[in-house]
């Protein structure tokens, strides 16, 4: 069964240094989503890429955050300069069209920022 | 964005059926409910999804009032295994981006 795959599954970082979190969606799925859950939360949505384009980044902080999706395939999440906030899940999912409520989950990357 | 309200948690034994209850005062007309189960350090998995009266699948039943404002999550005889967090959402379909917002969740807890 094809699965979203997410690398690394574990990251210790300092504070102000950078991370990234990359993204592999399943073959054929043409919108991707990067959600952020923190511990005892539900998943938040930070960004959702339709192709290689964002269809929405409202809840990014961009001022730090940044994603891509170059060739609308696999991803790339970046965090510069980490906080101590940042700490916490970060998912991938993808689903087959914009919209459809069905989407397929990665197993996360844990985020732990010292 | 419609908004879904849940218990935190529930409490079962094996072998009992669990039905989840989930409040969405605000459904939209075009919105679906849509339910996903999450183990811990793992990503949320789709269970079901329905619009309105009653969807069965292999794992689970939806049942949605005809004035679709809450809907229940029923689990037949549950196992162990299904000790999770629970997440109701309401989204439309097709709509060209996602609409669906994460709560907290209900926190089942199976004991033997």
């Amino acid at each position: 069964e094809a699965e979203v795959a997410q690398s690394p599954r574990y990251k210790i970082t300092e504070k102000s240094q950078a991370v990234a979190f990359w993204c592999d969606p399943i073959s054929g799925h043409a919108t991707l989503y990067w959600y952020r859950q923190i511990l005892g939360q539900g998943p938040e949505l930070l960004v959702q890429f339709q192709d290689e384009s964002v269809v929405d980044d409202s809840q990014l902080p961009k001022d730090r955050f940044s994603a891509e999706r170059l060739k609308g395939v696999d991803s790339t999440l970046k965090i510069q300069p980490a906080e101590l906030g940042d700490s916490a899940m970060y998912l991938c999912a993808s689903s087959f069209r914009a919209g459809d409520n069905e989407q397929f989950f990665g197993p996360g990357t844990r985020l732990t920022v010292l | 964005l419609a908004k879904t309200t849940q218990p935190i948690s529930m409490d079962s034994y094996e072998g009992q059926e669990v039905n989840i209850t989930c409040s969405h005062n605000n459904i939209a007309t075009n919105d679906y409910i849509t339910w996903y189960q999450q183990f811990p350090s793992q990503g949320p998995r789709f269970i079901i999804q329905g619009y309105k009266t009653k969807v069965t699948n292999e794992v689970a039943s939806l049942f949605i009032p005809a004035d679709r404002k809450s809907s229940t999550l029923s689990l037949p005889r549950v196992s162990l295994s299904d000790t999770a967090v629970y997440y109701c959402l309401v989204g439309a379909l097709n709509s060209g981006y996602s609409t669906l917002t994460f709560g907290k969740g209900t926190m089942l807890l199976v004991s033997p």
